[in-house]
């Protein structure tokens, strides 16, 4: 049984580029997560979707970024004219369900993606 | 805005030393999860805390969630090299969201 597949593992943009990652969620999970992790910071949340439904987006900036999660294929991080302060590393994550106030859910994240911009 | 504050930042020992972090809030939790993350590796998760005062175990590590649901601790007896890495605390934000919001982490060095 997979679990949560994220790439490319490393991206390298130029400023103003745009950068693509990838996630597809465990075999059965129906609720994608992204976090970013810069260093020495902790993970920060960025948006919350399920398939097709974006539910929340609080933590993602209002411009030059945008999820979804398509009725086939992977969940997809777009960023679009890339800047130095988005160099981070991009950790998605699923789970079957929410519901954070039970021992019984469970949270799975990728190896995450690297992005450098030059 | 809900904040973990993890302590101490860093920590360096020797094979067989027992350690303990922290993972402390001015805020009320309904649940607290301690995650170990690898160099190059996305977060795995250890455990979920969810009761006042409750302590669980895992082999060598014992996990406490504070009566007042504002605090966490793990403890590890006898640490192993394995044991390196960072160890993070999360908890889910307030209102019901389904976001966690995460400490910045113990980086934990355990020297052979």
């Amino acid at each position: 049984n997979a679990g949560v597949m994220q790439n490319p593992r490393h991206l390298v943009r130029r400023r103003g580029q745009e950068a693509r990652l990838r996630c597809s969620p465990m075999k059965g999970h129906s609720h994608v997560y992204w976090y970013r992790q810069l260093p020495e910071e902790g993970l920060k949340f960025m948006v919350y979707l399920q398939k097709e439904n974006i539910i929340d987006e609080s933590g993602m900036p209002k411009e030059r970024f945008s999820a979804e999660f398509p009725k086939e294929g992977p969940s997809i991080l777009r960023i679009q004219q890339v800047v130095r302060g988005d160099s981070a590393a991009y950790f998605c994550a699923s789970s079957r369900s929410g519901g954070w106030g039970t021992t019984n859910e469970k949270l799975f994240f990728g190896s995450g993606t690297q992005l450098s911009v030059l | 805005t809900q904040l973990l504050e993890q302590s101490p930042q860093f920590l360096s020992i020797q094979e067989g030393e027992n350690l303990t972090v922290y993972c402390n809030s001015s805020s009320v939790f309904s649940s607290l999860q301690w995650y170990r993350q690898e160099p190059g590796e996305g977060p795995v998760l250890l455990v979920t805390v969810v009761t006042g005062g409750e302590v669980k175990k895992l082999k060598r590590l014992t996990f406490q969630f504070g009566d007042a649901r504002k605090d966490s601790s793990l403890h590890i007896t006898a640490a192993q090299p394995g044991d390196t890495g960072l160890y993070l605390c999360a908890g889910p934000s307030q209102g019901g969201s389904e976001k966690l919001v995460f400490g910045k982490g113990t980086k934990l060095t355990v020297n052979p």
